[in-house]
């Protein structure tokens, strides 16, 4: 099956620094992606949806400020978390669809375990 | 969307078959039910989708009753690199439908 990568995969940074997120569709191009995020022991929340070129539209309750996401190509958007707090370490995924042919499937990257201290 | 109902959790014995019920009483005409899984620590993995018809891959089969409004997923050889969360989750196939995961069913297969 189609390929999404994320980097990195795991990262640590201390409260008030910014972290980027990379996710990349590896084999197909994606005008569309999502952003998930997930504490232990619980289920997936998706965050934003990233469309290529324009801006993200983000679930209820996501800062935009916060969570800044740029989808500036067909294979790859970037989620950047600004001014982290302990508060937003979690696992973070993304997910792309591939736009290229009539299928609507969603293929998800490894994620990222983001830690803050 | 429509809400999929699932258990918490089952127990599987290796080399059996592992049947995971889900119930989306609510579903619409035009709602695919999908399955996707998650081994700890790791992106989910898609594995079957369908729209009324039974489904068969090389990773499960999936079951739909004719009123819709139930569905099971069969891993017929279940092994112990099964053993995930697992969620049921119904959408319609159009644009860029995002997907919603509820809370699944941990599913632990046992040597």
């Amino acid at each position: 099956g189609a390929v999404v990568s994320q980097h990195p995969s795991r990262v640590i940074c201390k409260s008030g620094t910014s972290v980027k997120i990379e996710c990349r569709s590896l084999d197909f191009q994606a005008t569309t992606m999502f952003w998930y995020r997930q504490f232990p022991k619980k289920s997936l929340m998706l965050m934003a949806t990233s469309n290529e070129g324009s801006k993200a539209t983000y679930e209820q309750g996501v800062e935009k400020d916060k969570f800044l996401i740029n989808h500036a190509s067909l294979t790859l958007s970037t989620l950047t978390v600004t001014s982290a707090h302990p508060e937003d370490s979690s696992f973070y995924i993304c997910s792309a669809r591939d736009s290229s042919g009539f299928s609507y499937e969603q293929y998800f990257g490894p994620g990222t375990r983001l830690t803050v201290t | 969307d429509a809400k999929t109902t699932q258990p918490t959790s089952m127990d599987c014995a290796e080399g059996r078959a592992a049947n995971l019920p889900c119930n989306h009483s609510t579903i619409s005409g035009n709602e695919y039910v999908y399955w996707y899984r998650q081994i700890h620590s790791q992106g989910p993995q898609y594995i079957i989708h369908g729209l009324k018809n039974n489904e068969t891959n090389e990773m499960a089969s999936l079951i739909i009753t004719e009123d819709r409004k139930s569905s099971t997923l069969i891993l017929p050889h279940a092994t112990l690199r099964d053993t995930a969360v697992y969620y049921c989750i119904v959408r319609v196939d159009q644009g860029a439908q995002k997907l919603v995961f509820g809370q699944g069913t941990r599913l632990t297969i046992n040597p």
